[in-house]
């Protein structure tokens, strides 16, 4: 089972760049959540999605944004990069109403 | 607002001893903790904690929860250099439908 998916593992980007962390899991589960983790600050929620369709804020929404059109796959987006969003980025997953979430293992961003 | 405290955040050991991580939460309409281990890469579940009282247990690790005093425990006995890794506490927000993490506590076990 390959379980939640996420690319690239690694990315450099430039302040003022775009890109798009993918996000994808096989476990046909409603919940879709993506995390960033920095040094000493545990794991904080960016935006998060209960079905295709529907997304919402999380702790540190801005900058980022997000879509779910399949249940399937969960695109996190940077429009335009700075510095501080330099950060691991975890995708998790888990059915509607389990508080067990079953995570990616992260892409590394850095941005110079 | 809701939060979750663990303490301490660091912690050095030697192998065999034991110790214990602490996890307080203040969160609205609470319905579950959760402890993951997170060695180099995704956070590993370890346990869910609903009711009071009840201890979960797997090998030389165990959790209880204290709904009154709003905290938990995780004990680790007869450590060993595997155990090294940060240990995240979280709790289900009710209100807002998502887990919220506490900043971990990494530990490190010497040989």
């Amino acid at each position: 089972n390959a379980g939640v998916t996420q690319t690239p593992k690694f990315q450099v980007l430039k302040t003022g760049q775009s890109m798009t962390l993918q996000c994808a899991q096989d476990m046909n589960h409603e919940y879709m959540s993506w995390y960033r983790q920095d040094p000493g600050m545990g794991l904080r929620l960016i935006h998060y999605s209960v079905g295709a369709g529907i997304t919402d804020q999380g702790e540190v929404p801005n900058g980022y944004n997000v879509s779910r059109s399949t249940t399937e796959d969960f695109p996190l987006r940077l429009l335009s990069a700075a510095p501080s969003q330099t950060s691991v980025y975890f995708c998790a997953s888990s059915p509607w109403g389990n508080e067990k979430l079953f995570f990616g293992s992260g892409t590394q961003l850095s941005v110079l | 607002e809701d939060k979750v405290v663990q303490s301490p955040l660091s912690l050095v050991v030697h192998e065999g001893d034991t110790v214990t991580l602490n996890c307080s939460y203040e969160v609205t309409n609470f319905r579950s903790l959760l402890w993951y281990k997170q060695e180099k890469k995704a956070p590993t579940f370890l346990f869910m904690l609903t009711s009071s009282g009840i201890e979960k247990k797997s090998g030389r690790l165990s959790s209880i929860l204290d709904k009154k005093e709003l905290f938990s425990i995780l004990n680790i006995t007869a450590t060993q250099t595997g155990d090294s890794a940060i240990y995240l506490c979280a709790d289900w927000c009710g209100s807002q439908g998502n887990l919220i993490f506490g900043k971990g506590t990494k530990l490190s076990v010497k040989p």
